[in-house]
């Protein structure tokens, strides 16, 4: 069954303060992995798709990598405007269009 | 690009009534548009899945007939809450698929429409 775990749960930085979010996925045959942030009472925006392991996409203070096993979304310098619940989805050949998304990561930057 | 648009945004309805939302791509035609519901503080949950001119694929355990959707054109899908239910209040939004140069197709998202149900 595919599965996609997010950690973690929340995270709470200061600005200026890089870290990290993960995204560990179990997938028959991964088709892409797609990361979104969601805004309260919005609908997620799109961020990324990342194809196979190795490669990397980059927006702005935002970097998304992947492997194998999981991808990591690394904010560098955030901002309190990078504030958002940032959720990581997978489509797999068995889910032919389907995303199977993860719980999220809700991050908070302070200022 | 791939702008995805509903309405309503927000509505309250009384119980027993039926509520129809309404989805769009405003720039690009979708050959395939999703329904999601979401909790507070969950992640997304599928209910089904559209395609042009076809009946709609649902997810186990989501009434078909609770939920009725219609994806009348590329660009129009609508979900209808029949006879709604207060347990029915929830955030409901739809994505549309746009394919991404061959390699599969990437899902926008609309803006969500909050519905309460008295």
């Amino acid at each position: 069954e595919d599965q996609v775990t997010q950690s973690p749960e929340a995270l709470r930085l200061q600005e200026g303060e890089s870290s990290s979010l993960n995204c560990s996925y179990t997938v028959s045959g991964l088709r892409g992995l797609f990361w979104y942030r969601q805004d309260p009472g919005k609908g997620p925006e799109f961020l990324f798709t990342l194809y196979s392991a190795g490669e990397e996409k980059e927006k702005e203070r935002l970097k998304a990598t992947l492997t194998k096993k999981e991808s990591f979304l690394h904010i560098t310098a955030p901002k309190p405007e990078d504030s958002a619940t940032y959720l990581c989805a997978v489509r797999s050949r068995s889910n032919t269009g389907k995303l199977i998304f993860g719980q999220g990561t809700t991050l908070q930057v302070k200022p | 690009g791939a702008v995805v648009s509903q309405h309503p945004s927000w509505v309250i309805c009384k119980s027993g009534t039926s509520v129809k939302i309404e989805c769009r791509s405003l720039d690009f035609q979708a050959t395939t548009m999703f329904w999601y519901r979401q909790f507070p503080k969950q992640s997304l949950m599928l209910m089904a899945t559209s395609n042009e001119g076809s009946k709609a694929t649902y997810e186990q355990g989501v009434e078909k007939d609770k939920f009725l959707i219609n994806h009348a054109s590329l660009t129009l899908s609508t979900l209808t809450v029949t006879s709604a239910h207060p347990e029915d209040s929830s955030f409901y939004i739809c994505s549309a698929s746009v394919t991404s140069g061959g390699r599969g197709d990437t899902q926008y998202f609309g803006p969500g429409t909050r519905l309460t149900v008295l």
